[in-house]
């Protein structure tokens, strides 16, 4: 089955800094990856999504930005941080079950970002 | 696209009660539907599935229940444990591969 790694658990910066958050995928070939942010007691957001190498596609205008180099590799990025991008990001990806969909979702572990 | 409903947003029982989570979707050509528990701290996992072909699905304690008339589905725990309490998301697909998520319930089991 799939594992998904992403790094780091937390991660304190302070605003205007810049950020790599970084997820990759064990397991499967030819993933749908996915970024989500989900605020303190709240639901999942969709950041970015991609189905190939170099595809991404944005879900919400913001000040973040998302890149796949590889075909298992996923990053998160920001030039200048702002306090709204404090959050926990999660990184997922889509795995094929037996009638070839692509709907059920394996999450990372996630990281606590916090923007001071 | 598909818009998922998801209640109650907080759940609070005792030890040994059963719990019940309910979803409504909007999008007819969902046709799988997932139920992630995610603990604090930690990323959701998956912990049953339906697909719309059937109409309930049981993994020991947990159960899911479809009405797809209705356009509903709920998540059913018996006998809960302290270790049940968690936020559950539901998800409905719509006519996509990308999964609209309910806002989540956070459940409380009281020893």
């Amino acid at each position: 089955s799939q594992t998904i790694h992403q790094w780091p658990a937390t991660l304190v910066q302070p605003v205007g800094s810049p950020l790599s958050l970084e997820c990759t995928v064990e397991g499967t070939s030819n993933p749908n990856l996915y970024w989500y942010r989900q605020a303190a007691g709240r639901g999942l957001q969709l950041l970015f999504y991609s189905v190939g190498i170099g595809q991404i596609s944005s879900e919400v205008p913001q000040n973040l930005s998302a890149s796949r180099p590889q075909d298992r590799q996923f990053i998160l990025s920001s030039k200048k941080l702002l306090l709204s991008d404090s959050g926990f990001y999660l990184c997922a990806c889509s795995a094929g079950d037996l009638l070839g969909t692509n709907e059920k979702l394996f999450f990372g572990s996630g990281t606590q970002l916090s923007v001071l | 696209g598909e818009n998922v409903e998801q209640h109650p947003s907080t759940l609070s029982v005792q030890e040994g009660d059963s719990a019940v989570i309910k979803c409504t979707y909007s999008d007819s050509a969902s046709n799988y539907f997932p139920w992630y528990k995610q603990e604090l701290g930690k990323g959701p996992q998956l912990i049953i599935d339906i697909r719309s072909n059937v109409g309930e699905k049981k993994d020991q304690r947990i159960a899911v229940t479809l009405n797809k008339t209705a356009k509903h589905f709920s998540l059913h725990i018996t006998e809960t444990q302290p270790e049940d309490s968690a936020v559950y998301f539901c998800a409905a697909p719509g006519g996509s591969y990308i999964p609209t998520f309910g806002r989540g319930t956070s459940l409380i089991v009281h020893p």
